[in-house]
């Protein structure tokens, strides 16, 4: 079945910018999706189809997918974007749907 | 604005049937627009997929459940259900609904999704 890697953990100073990656063979040919989920709460869908946002979520996420890695990025990190991230593709050929481990991100 | 609101008991006995259900609001199930799909995440853990369901009945199973789990729907109610069956604590998890956006055939995503519901395994 289909793989997803996360780095457990990613730290970033209040202003900077984040980079989640998300690694898998050939990942380049897929759509990936990326979910946040703060404590206590529901995912939320962040960016869908490798850099597309949904209503409502902040220019400062962005999404890229190349090769065997997806990167989620985001820009002008502030202290509420701190939470679990989620990469998730579909993969055609068993129609699993299948998430990476999901990656802490800490603000300094 | 579509909502989803899973219920159930929060306690199951091991060996026994886990059931809950999921109401769908703000939306039509038997619109055919969508799969709906059952997720878990295990306590401190990450998400797993346990699969999908069309408003016309058919189902697909993540292969490490198939053999426990069923999935139906009731589009008089607007609602779906889960039912797993010879539970362990390792099935003691949050359980979420949510409703699959995304092109058939293409590309399939979690757009809208249940708050959750904690589901212990123990006598």
């Amino acid at each position: 079945s289909y793989v997803l890697t996360q780095p457990p953990s990613v730290s970033v100073a209040p202003g900077e910018t984040a980079r989640i990656t998300c690694g898998g063979n050939n990942i380049g040919s897929k759509s990936v999706h990326w979910y946040q989920q703060k404590p206590g709460q529901a995912p939320v869908l962040v960016v869908y189809d490798d850099s597309d946002r949904p209503s409502g979520i902040p220019e400062r996420f962005s999404g890229s997918n190349s090769g065997n890695t997806a990167t989620l990025t985001i820009s002008r990190v502030e202290a509420g974007d701190e939470a679990d991230y989620y990469c998730q593709v579909w993969d055609s050929s068993s129609d699993h749907r299948v998430f990476g481990g999901g990656t802490k991100l800490t603000v300094l | 604005q579509v909502q989803l609101q899973e219920s159930g008991p929060g306690l199951v006995n091991p060996s026994q049937t886990l059931s809950l259900a999921c109401t769908v609001s703000g939306g039509s199930i038997s619109s055919g627009a969508h799969y709906w799909s059952w997720i878990r995440q295990p306590p401190g853990k990450g998400l797993e997929w346990i699969g999908y369901i069309y408003y016309s009945g058919s189902t697909y199973y993540s292969p490490s459940l198939k053999s426990r789990v069923t999935l139906s729907v009731d589009t008089s109610k607007n609602q779906l259900s889960l039912k797993l069956s010879s539970v362990t604590a390792a099935d003691t998890a949050v359980y979420y609904c949510a409703r699959e956006g995304g092109i058939t055939g293409t590309t399939y995503y979690f757009d809208y999704w249940g708050q959750g519901t904690l589901v212990t395994v123990s006598s």
